[in-house]
């Protein structure tokens, strides 16, 4: 079946804007993460989904950041007045045993 | 200090070299210890997953960890150019729901 699909693959918006980023898992995958990864940097923990319901949040930097998985399958990434050093690509995965990418959203803030 | 820490290279070699990628980390807690292939502008892909110390063989991949020194490493025989990627280790405390923690990631080129 197919992976992980994130839309879009690349989000540029303005220094203050409002932006959501859209995480697919493979299907009957109930856990769900996401990630953020600096240039030249590896992922960094943000946020973990058991269904419903987020089971672990505290890689979440401020409250800007926030997500969202009501029905237990999609996903959304939501911040609030992005600032430039929000510019990172963000990463979901979902899990059976391990952990399988998405290809992951470039977020340029300007 | 971060939890995890690996040279970030770059490191480059010939086709046909062994390659020698190494984390350390300093949470004795982790127990489940990964390795994961990220070609540009794509997400990472699991390579290896090894549980504990010992050693892991996949193909032309080997794993392993040493839980006493806090190191793990990825030996990758006979190379190919189509290995040239960045590559991460990642660890977690248990096989469930924990978080990953990431390296730094080795920026790796093969020489054809």
């Amino acid at each position: 079946g197919a992976g992980v699909s994130q839309t879009p693959s690349n989000k540029v918006t303005e220094k203050g804007k409002y932006v959501e980023l859209r995480c697919d898992p493979i299907s009957g995958h109930t856990a769900l993460y996401w990630y953020r990864q600096s240039l030249g940097q590896g992922p960094e923990f943000l946020i973990y989904f058991q269904g419903t319901g987020a089971a672990d949040d505290s890689g979440l930097p401020n409250d800007r950041f926030f997500a969202v998985r009501p029905e237990g399958s999609v996903s959304t990434l939501k911040i609030q007045r992005t600032e430039r050093g929000d510019s990172a690509v963000y990463l979901c995965a979902s899990r059976n045993q391990e952990q399988f990418f998405g290809p992951g959203t470039r977020l340029t803030v300007l | 200090q971060k939890e995890v820490e690996q040279d970030p290279g770059p490191l480059s070699v010939p086709e046909g070299a062994i390659v020698s990628l190494n984390c350390t980390y300093s949470n004795s807690a982790f127990q489940y210890f990964m390795w994961y292939r990220q070609y540009s502008r794509k997400g990472p892909e699991l390579l290896m997953y090894t549980y504990s110390s010992g050693n892991k063989e996949d193909g032309r991949f080997t794993a392993q960890v040493d839980k006493s020194s806090k190191y793990i490493s990825l030996f990758i025989r006979d190379s190919q150019p189509s290995d040239s990627a960045t590559y991460l280790c990642a660890m977690s405390r248990d096989q469930g729901a924990q978080k990953l923690v990431f390296g730094q990631g080795t920026r790796l080129t093969i020489n054809p």
